[in-house]
């Protein structure tokens, strides 16, 4: 079946705008990350999904970070007045969530790469 | 707090070679431990994993890694490179209990394989 997936895969903005990164998760999969990868580093998590919920967000570094999974499906993460040190790459991941939280295998989409100019 | 570190920016092996991509962590009781490979312009990909039982854990393509408890260790191995393990590898590590589970990657390793 069909893998995660991250639109736009590339996201050019301003600083100041407003930007929305959408993650569509493995169909079933009930919990959805959000992570975010500068260069160099491994992924910093942001934000942590059960269904529609948000069971963690203890990531996500300001209040100018938001994110939704309405549906308990597509989540969509939200930046507003974007700050040049925004700029990374955008990884989203969804794991079953019914074997046991921890040992759940993450599965991660291809990211979302942001340039705030 | 639960860490990983991975002391090695870059690995270089020529093909054919064996390779270990070293990996230690920090964590309250017992560990579960992953490793992921990422090649340019993708997401990670899940490699194996280790949750309990057989120290030695078998993943995708001859991948294998070795749970070192006394040593906080879990290496990354295989017994011979290709050029085509060339990518950037990264080790994360979770608890098991408490919390919402939420893993901690170091910072990868660079894997060169040459020809």
């Amino acid at each position: 079946g069909a893998g995660v997936s991250q639109t736009p895969s590339n996201k050019v903005t301003e600083k100041g705008k407003y930007v929305e990164l959408r993650c569509d998760p493995i169909s079933g999969h009930t919990a959805l990350y959000w992570y975010r990868q500068s260069l160099g580093q491994g992924p910093e998590f942001l934000i942590y999904f059960q269904g529609t919920g948000a069971a963690d967000d203890s990531g996500l570094p300001n209040d100018r970070f938001f994110a939704v999974r309405p549906e308990g499906s597509v989540s969509t993460l939200k930046i507003q007045r974007t700050e040049r040190g925004d700029s990374a790459v955008y990884l989203c991941a969804s794991s079953p969530g019914t074997s046991g939280r921890a040992i759940d295998t993450q599965y991660f989409g291809p990211g979302t790469r942001l340039t705030v100019l | 707090a639960q860490s990983v570190a991975q002391p090695e920016d870059q690995v270089n092996v020529a093909e054919g070679n064996p390779l270990t991509v070293k990996c230690t962590y920090s964590v309250s009781g017992n560990p579960y431990l992953f490793w992921y490979v990422q090649y340019p312009n993708r997401g990670l990909q899940f490699l194996l994993k280790y949750i309990t039982g057989d120290n030695l854990v078998k993943g995708s393509y001859g991948f294998e890694a070795e749970f070192n408890k006394s040593q906080t260790s879990f290496h990354l191995k295989k017994p011979s490179a290709l050029v085509s393990d060339s990518a950037l590898y990264f080790c994360a590590v979770r608890a098991p209990s408490g919390g919402s589970y939420i893993p901690t990657f170091g910072r990868g390793t660079s894997l060169i394989v040459h020809p």
